[in-house]
């Protein structure tokens, strides 16, 4: 099991370019996070996916931040245009439906370490 | 606001000590804490805790959850330089939107040799 796949594993741009992050969650997960982490506000959940549906976005900072799935084995999350402040690591992970067991694991990818000049 | 409140913020310790890790929780519709460690890379899973008083133990690490006064400690035995990482607590919500976690800032904790 390859676990959760996320691409590029940093990025580095500048400001006003549009930046498209990459994911692709373990197989038979029904659900995927988008999460951004910094020093300042630590791990914060964006946008979630159930099935490929957006089920909560109230996390997405603006709306210069979108996000996809248009499959199950795919998502991607993407800012236009890029600002220095968008500067943290974005984590992608899925995991199963937490109505179906008694575990509920997020399991987490690498991460993209994101830098706006 | 803070929903989810870890202390102490960073801790060092030298091997062979015990440390207990603190974790507060204020929300509504409770339904699971998660403990997460998290090394220079991605977070990985350690212990979920869905009733009070129940202890989950893994190796030298363990937890216990108390939903009365909304808190959860971990507890490192014997620490080991390996055990140096950020432990980050998280809250599951029950709701219409499921799989929502909140998470705390983390601990850093710190092994010296």
């Amino acid at each position: 099991d390859a676990g959760v796949i996320q691409s590029p594993r940093h990025e580095v741009t500048e400001m006003g370019q549009e930046v498209t992050l990459r994911c692709k969650p373990i197989s038979g997960h029904d659900y995927l996070f988008w999460y951004r982490q910094t020093m300042m506000r630590g791990l914060e959940l964006l946008i979630y996916f159930n099935n490929n549906v957006p089920i909560d976005d109230s996390g997405m900072p603006e709306d210069r931040f979108s996000a996809k799935m248009p499959n199950a084995s795919f998502s991607t999350l993407k800012i236009q245009p890029s600002e220095p402040r968008d500067s943290a690591v974005y984590f992608c992970a899925s995991s199963l439906d937490p109505r179906l067991g008694s575990s509920y694991e997020q399991y987490f990818g690498p991460g993209t370490r994101l830098t706006v000049t | 606001e803070d929903k989810v409140v870890q202390s102490p913020l960073s801790l060092v310790v030298h091997e062979g000590d015990t440390v207990t890790l603190n974790c507060s929780y204020e929300v509504t519709n409770f339904r699971s804490l998660l403990w997460y460690k998290q090394e220079k890379k991605a977070p990985t899973f350690l212990f979920m805790l869905t009733s009070s008083g129940i202890e989950k133990k893994s190796g030298r690490l363990s937890s216990i959850l108390d939903k009365k006064e909304l808190f959860s400690i971990l507890n490192i035995t014997a620490t080991q330089t390996g055990d140096s990482a950020v432990y980050l607590c998280a809250v599951l919500v029950r709701g219409s939107t499921l799989g929502r976690l909140y998470f705390g800032r983390g601990t850093q904790l710190t092994v010296w040799p």
